[in-house]
């Protein structure tokens, strides 16, 4: 079975310092990793994602991410955390042969001013 | 910057009633789906629509749910006779293909809430 694995609820980070959420997979073949934010009240906003190439990946607010493909991990980084920052963060894997996201449970970002 | 739209942003409805959901999608794409997440709980895919046809379901999308593209514009997902746990956030994304390398855009969500 696919599946997507956010072993982390909540991650509390002080402004300024670094920030990781971690994701790990279990998809077939060779997925596209996504990473969405979602605000209070608002949708899910679209933040980067790997598809191939470079395992560092830049994407929207200043955040990247690395794919490790032998721990089958994408994990979300950002060098300097804002309080604005403060949000769900769901990673998402999309099998090479479909359509539809799996998304992993999601992980709230709290940080602290 | 184009975005998703959704109405209503909540919905309360009695056991056992007819509800739609409405979604307007970005303007060029082509792929249209709904998700949806019960609280506290992970976005689960739906379904996905293409060409007035509905490419992919998952096994929630069951006879209870349909979708249709009745016009140029709107997406819409109905529910016949809601469930107590059809409550959750509904949500609709359209994509500019249906490729698993393209971006699906999400729209901010409708609260179903069946009383």
């Amino acid at each position: 079975a696919q599946s997507v694995a956010q072993p982390e609820d909540q991650v509390n980070v002080a402004e300024g310092n670094p920030l990781t959420v971690k994701c790990t997979y279990s998809v077939s073949g060779n997925p596209y990793l996504f990473w969405y934010v979602q605000y209070p009240n608002r949708g899910l906003q679209f933040l980067l994602k790997y598809i191939t190439g470079d395992n560092l990946v830049k994407g929207s607010y200043g955040f990247e991410a690395e794919f490790n493909k032998s721990q089958t991990s994408f994990h979300l980084k950002k060098p300097s955390a804002l309080v604005s920052d403060s949000a769900l963060y769901f990673c998402a894997v999309r099998p090479d042969y479909g359509q539809n996201f799996v998304f992993g449970p999601g992980t709230r970002l709290s940080v602290l001013p | 910057e184009p975005e998703v739209t959704q109405t209503p942003s909540h919905q309360v409805t009695q056991m056992g009633q007819e509800v739609i959901l409405r979604c307007v999608p970005i303007s060029n794409h082509l792929y249209f789906y709904w998700y949806r997440q019960i609280l506290g709980q992970k976005v689960e895919f739906l379904v996905s629509f293409y060409n007035n046809e509905i490419s992919e379901k998952s096994e929630i999308f069951d006879d209870q749910f349909s979708v249709e593209r009745p016009d140029g514009s709107n997406f819409t997902l109905k529910i016949r006779s809601t469930k107590l746990e059809d409550s959750a956030m509904y949500f609709c994304a359209s994509s500019e293909t249906g490729a698993g390398t393209d971006t699906q855009y999400f729209g901010p969500g409708t609260r179903l809430t069946v009383l």
